[in-house]
């Protein structure tokens, strides 16, 4: 499967805990965003990286959140000290180039009890 | 005012209707335009692009006025499986997605 591939696709915590997230992009793509997802709602942009440099972060993304992609490929998004509004759906996607479409892996579901 | 907006829904169709889908963004400097598909608890998938001077793809139309920052999405003879949440995306440096329209289609 060459596809957007997310870890975990569910994950279940406790508020005040650290959660991390795996995205592993299409291969050749330089672009990587992370969204995140509640009901009803249309996915809300987080961040980018173009290769290792991340170039945006929303004002979503308070200083709980940390994302990295060291090497240009894989990114984790790290949840510090979560809330329950934490929870959500976060959808990572890759892109070729800055206009191209975004291809979305199946998401990790978070849920903070 | 939000980056992207849509009609709020939902569309409740029986099969073979037309339906039309509405989207305005707010930053004149948007340079590209899309319509996703999400089905429900899936991840979302591109529907179409849209083009300048409009684009088509068997039943399904897509229209771009950039002076009055509007996209459209038009879907002819509707089918069971057109059921869906429809996206409307304005890509500035990263996507704007908005709310999304939830549509159904009925035997």
């Amino acid at each position: 499967d060459t596809g957007v591939s997310q870890n975990p696709r569910h994950k279940i915590t406790k508020r005040g805990q650290n959660v991390t997230f795996r995205c592993d992009p299409i291969s050749e793509h330089n672009r990587l965003y992370w969204y995140r997802q509640t009901l009803g709602q249309g996915p809300e942009f987080l961040t980018y990286f173009q290769n290792e440099a991340q170039l945006e972060k929303s004002r979503l993304l308070s200083d709980r959140f940390s994302a990295e992609r060291p090497k240009g490929s894989f990114s984790t998004l790290e949840i510090q000290r979560t809330e329950q509004g934490d929870s959500a759906m976060y959808l990572c996607a890759s892109s070729l180039g800055g206009g191209d479409r975004q291809y979305f892996g199946a998401g990790t579901r978070l849920s903070v009890l | 005012r939000k980056e992207v907006e849509q009609d709020p829904g939902p569309f409740n169709v029986p099969e073979g209707a037309t339906v039309a889908f509405n989207c305005t963004y707010s930053n004149s400097a948007s340079q590209s335009f899309f319509w996703y598909r999400q089905d429900c608890r899936k991840e979302p998938k591109l529907l179409m692009s849209v083009y300048s001077s409009g684009n088509e793809d068997g039943r399904f139309t897509a229209q771009l006025n950039r002076a009055s920052q509007y996209i459209s999405l038009l879907i002819r003879d509707s089918k069971l499986s057109d059921s869906a949440t429809y996206l409307c995306v304005v890509n500035e440096r990263g996507m704007r997605f908005g709310a999304g329209t939830r549509l159904t289609v009925k035997p």
